[in-house]
């Protein structure tokens, strides 16, 4: 079956740091990848996409580009700021029998101190 | 444009209750996915409902059932509770079954003792 695989965190960056959060997934087919951010108390929220291979998703300073080659889709930042503090959750999702189910990793925790 | 709402946003039950979880759907959308999200973890898919029908199901046992109104509001019921069942339940409406963005409610957190 599905599933994504992601580094373990805490990720402790500070300010201004160069931020990448390892993601790799295993699936049938050509699915959809997707970056989530939860900031402490919300539910998730859709930060960026991709939906075929070499596409890039971007938002908010940070990038993915999906990689078919190598099943990554790896997020990256040039210079974090301690508002981007949150849990990033990297997840994939087709359209299966009618409907579509994503299938989410186990996130990582990103702390930036100022 | 009003977004994904839940309630309540904490609740507290003891073994072998159940416990009814409401939704509302994000103006416009007609869909609603149900996630666990346990402590450390990344959320797991429930079921989904479309025009009031279940519309595919994860891996949860018959005891997890849900409902969809005309307005597109859902509920999440929850009967005899385990202390697994303890965690976040997420709420996403999508406008459409097969739309690969969903918008998420800010969550319930369901403690069972």
């Amino acid at each position: 079956g599905d599933s994504v695989t992601q580094m373990e965190g805490p990720v402790t960056l500070s300010e201004e740091a160069f931020l990448t959060i390892n993601c790799t997934y295993t699936a049938t087919g050509y699915p959809s990848l997707f970056w989530y951010v939860q900031y402490p108390g919300e539910g998730l929220q859709l930060l960026l996409k991709a939906t075929k291979a070499d596409d890039k998703g971007s938002n908010k300073g940070f990038e993915a580009t999906y990689r078919k080659e190598t099943t990554s889709f790896h997020l990256e930042k040039g210079s974090v700021q301690v508002s981007d503090s949150a849990v990033y959750f990297c997840a994939l999702g087709h359209a299966s029998g009618g409907s579509y189910i994503p299938t989410f990793g186990r996130g990582t925790s990103l702390i930036v101190h100022p | 444009e009003t977004g994904v709402t839940q309630s309540p946003t904490h609740l507290i039950k003891t073994r072998g209750q159940q416990v009814t979880l409401r939704c509302s759907s994000q103006s416009g959308h007609n869909t609603v996915s149900w996630y666990q999200q346990a402590l450390g973890q990344g959320p797991q898919f429930i079921f989904q409902y479309y025009r009031e029908e279940e519309n595919g199901r994860g891996n949860f046992p018959p005891r997890f059932s849900g409902l969809q109104f005309p307005n597109y509001s859902s509920e999440l019921n929850v009967n005899a509770l385990e202390l697994d069942d303890s965690a976040l339940y997420l709420c996403a409406s999508s406008s459409g079954v097969a739309t690969n963005e969903q918008f998420f409610g800010p969550g319930t957190r369901l403690t069972v003792l």
